[in-house]
């Protein structure tokens, strides 16, 4: 069974600033893979960033970048050059190499201030 | 290419009806998963379909059942609805090349009364 648990319930970050959303997660998989969607107000699930558990290199999109730490079992999400539209509930999940089955964490409400 | 769609966006039932949410995939997608989203439960697995059969399936009651056609078009079924079946319902579809990747429609929202 997989677990993700997000700490931070809401997070503020200033237009163009820096922000990390802290994400850990627990695993009896050897292989896994890990996400960052995000979920403006319309609802819409989007995928944000992948990351695979075997690479060591840590995934990259854009402004977008995590830090992976799989001793600790923790997957950042850093967003760099915040935007406006960058506002949403930003949800870290975990999957298994075999199959769709994703875990969801509780999600962090990301607030972004001009 | 189109993404995920589902129908309807938006639904209202009574307690003790039944009610049935269609999810079409992106083209060439043969996986489709479902997921309940709920503000005390947060995201929860229902069951995932490929090539029309149940792959996985997680812990919801036997009043929650789908199926998949030949299309990959699938469809979820919730009889006897309760008050706590009020909920955004998500469906997702993956590429056979990253099954473990999923990209989501946009909802069927459903409250029962």
């Amino acid at each position: 069974a997989q677990t993700v648990t997000q700490s931070q319930p809401e997070m503020s970050v200033q237009e163009a600033e820096t922000v990390t959303l802290s994400c850990t997660y627990d695993t009896s998989e050897s292989d896994y893979y890990l996400f960052w969607y995000k979920q403006p107000p319309s609802r819409q699930m989007i995928l944000v960033i992948r990351q695979e558990a075997y690479k060591q290199q840590n995934a990259t999109e854009n402004r977008f970048s995590v830090n992976f730490q799989k001793a600790a079992k923790s997957f950042s999400l850093k967003i760099s050059d915040s935007q406006l539209g960058d506002a949403a509930m930003y949800f870290c999940a975990s999957g298994e190499t075999s199959g769709s089955r994703l875990t969801f964490g509780e999600g962090t409400q990301l607030t972004v201030n001009p | 290419k189109a993404g995920v769609t589902q129908t309807p966006r938006y639904l209202i039932k009574t307690r003790g009806q039944q009610v049935t949410l269609s999810c079409s995939p992106i083209s060439g997608h043969r996986s489709v998963s479902w997921y309940q989203q709920t503000p005390g439960q947060g995201l929860q697995f229902l069951f995932e379909y490929f090539s029309e059969t149940q792959r996985n399936k997680g812990n919801f009651p036997g009043r929650f059942s789908g199926r998949q056609f030949s299309n990959s078009r699938s469809e979820m079924n919730v009889s006897t609805l309760e008050l706590g079946d009020s909920a955004l319902y998500l469906c997702a579809s993956s590429p056979q090349d990253r099954a473990n990747t999923q990209y989501f429609g946009p909802g069927t929202r459903l409250t029962v009364l």
